[in-house]
């Protein structure tokens, strides 16, 4: 089974802080993603990596940078943490082709409570 | 931009049929998936359909596609209150990076 770890699933942070929010995933994916999820907004893209040192914009990425040093690993920055970025976060990865139908799969989530 | 749109909330009883509708606008999505979130985890996979099927059936689960109409829903035969939780719809392209999510349905299962 694929798996995507997030290591932190729940975070009280301060405005101003810096965040890190990591993700390891075991099944050599290319493809990663950091989405944020909010009640009645579902699930909104922040950015996505299709290689290591790779990234693209996604749907919302102001306020947000991200990390791909090493395949498995795809970190999400919140350089100064505000109170509009408390939300949870989802990191998933899927692979670039195959018979897993471009499936993704996801981790259990980050809880980021920003005070 | 592509977008795909469910309805917010879904109420039934246990032991009745549920029917989750979804609406999607990308006629070149190949791929148009079910998630399921329970309270406070991520996404899991349920099932999901190619663009050239017309019906999957997976155990309770009945997934029902119209291309025409862009129109996929997920039907759950005598739903229990284990079935409770929020269902995404989600739709991507071969080869494509991004797949679009809906913003889920929160199915409700009364005992």
């Amino acid at each position: 089974d694929v798996k995507v770890t997030q290591s932190s699933r729940y975070l009280v942070k301060r405005t101003g802080e810096k965040v890190f929010l990591e993700c390891v995933q075991d099944m050599d994916h290319e493809n990663m993603f950091w989405y944020r999820q909010d009640p009645g907004l579902g699930l909104r893209l922040i950015y996505f990596s299709y290689d290591v040192k790779m990234k693209e914009k996604g749907d919302i990425p102001e306020g947000y940078s991200v990390s791909r040093e090493k395949k498995e690993r795809f970190s999400l920055i919140l350089e100064s943490a505000s109170t509009n970025q408390t939300s949870m976060y989802l990191c998933a990865s899927k692979t670039r082709q195959g018979s897993s139908g471009n499936t993704i799969y996801f981790g259990e989530g980050s809880w980021l409570t920003v005070v | 931009g592509e977008d795909v749109e469910q309805s917010l909330f879904l109420s039934v009883r246990e032991g009745d049929s549920s029917v989750i509708n979804c609406t999607y606008t990308d006629s070149s999505s190949t791929y148009l998936y079910w998630y399921k979130q329970e309270p406070g985890a991520g996404l899991q996979l349920l099932t999901y359909i190619f663009s050239n099927m017309d019906m999957k059936q997976d155990q309770r689960l009945t997934v029902l596609l119209n291309k025409k109409d862009k129109h996929l829903s997920l039907r759950i035969a005598d739903t229990q209150t284990g079935d409770s939780a929020i269902y995404f719809c989600a739709v991507g392209r071969t080869g494509g990076f991004k797949t679009i999510f809906g913003a889920g349905t929160r199915l409700f299962v009364k005992a």
